[in-house]
């Protein structure tokens, strides 16, 4: 059973370009989460997705940060106009859901922006 | 708002010590609580989760965490370390307030010397 996949690992871009980053859950996990790690820092919860719809975003920047799980394909975190400051890793976790939820998560997109 | 505090951020031990790292969080409710280990150049893994039931918690590769509710605790522990638990390990809650997001603590890099 693959994991969660996400691609592309690195990504490097200059400042004012765009980011695309995509995620594909694990087989039968319908549940999407993003996660952003700063260096030095542990994870924070950037957004919460189930199929086409947003759940929670509320650790999302109000701007330049959008998200989206359409029905069919991957999640995608895209940054417009990107920054020096969305230099980061993110990783992207998937679930069932549920009470016992247990999230597992992606190897991570190393994003530089020069 | 619900947070985590990972006290020990850089950890040294020779190989065969024991291990024990802190965690405490900040809520006093019921809690569903993870450690979560980070090998270099790698994505994150699930070592152990607590959702009710026994406090002590077995998770993979030997190490264990026991959930002290009064003290507001998830310490995790291992009895003699290996040099390839050279790693990052970082304790999560998952937040009280609804939807399924995980709050981090910052981390702890444990590097075993043989």
């Amino acid at each position: 059973n693959a994991g969660v996949m996400q691609n592309p690992r690195h990504l490097v871009r200059r400042r004012g370009q765009e980011a695309r980053l995509r995620c594909s859950p694990m087989k039968g996990h319908s549940h999407v989460y993003w996660y952003r790690q700063l260096p030095e820092e542990g994870l924070k919860f950037m957004v919460y997705l189930q199929k086409e719809n947003i759940i929670d975003e509320s650790g999302m920047p109000k701007e330049r940060f959008s998200a989206e799980f359409p029905k069919e394909g991957p999640s995608i975190l895209r940054i417009q106009q990107v920054v020096r400051g969305d230099s980061a890793a993110y990783f992207c976790a998937s679930s069932y859901g549920g009470a016992t939820d247990t999230q597992y998560f992606g190897p991570g997109t190393r994003l530089t922006v020069l | 708002a619900q947070s985590v505090s990972q006290h020990n951020h850089h950890v040294i031990l020779s190989e065969a010590a024991s291990l024990e790292l802190g965690c405490n969080y900040s809520y006093g409710g019921t809690v569903n609580l993870f450690w979560y280990v980070q090998y270099p150049g790698q994505h994150l893994q699930l070592l152990l989760k607590y959702f009710s039931g026994d406090p002590l918690v077995k998770g993979i590769k030997g190490f264990e965490a026991e959930f002290i509710k009064s003290k507001f605790s998830f310490n995790l522990r291992k009895p003699s370390v290996q040099w390839s638990d050279t790693a990052e390990y970082f304790c999560a809650v998952k937040d009280p307030g609804g939807y399924n997001k995980l709050i981090f603590g910052a981390g702890t890099r444990l590097a075993v010397h043989p």
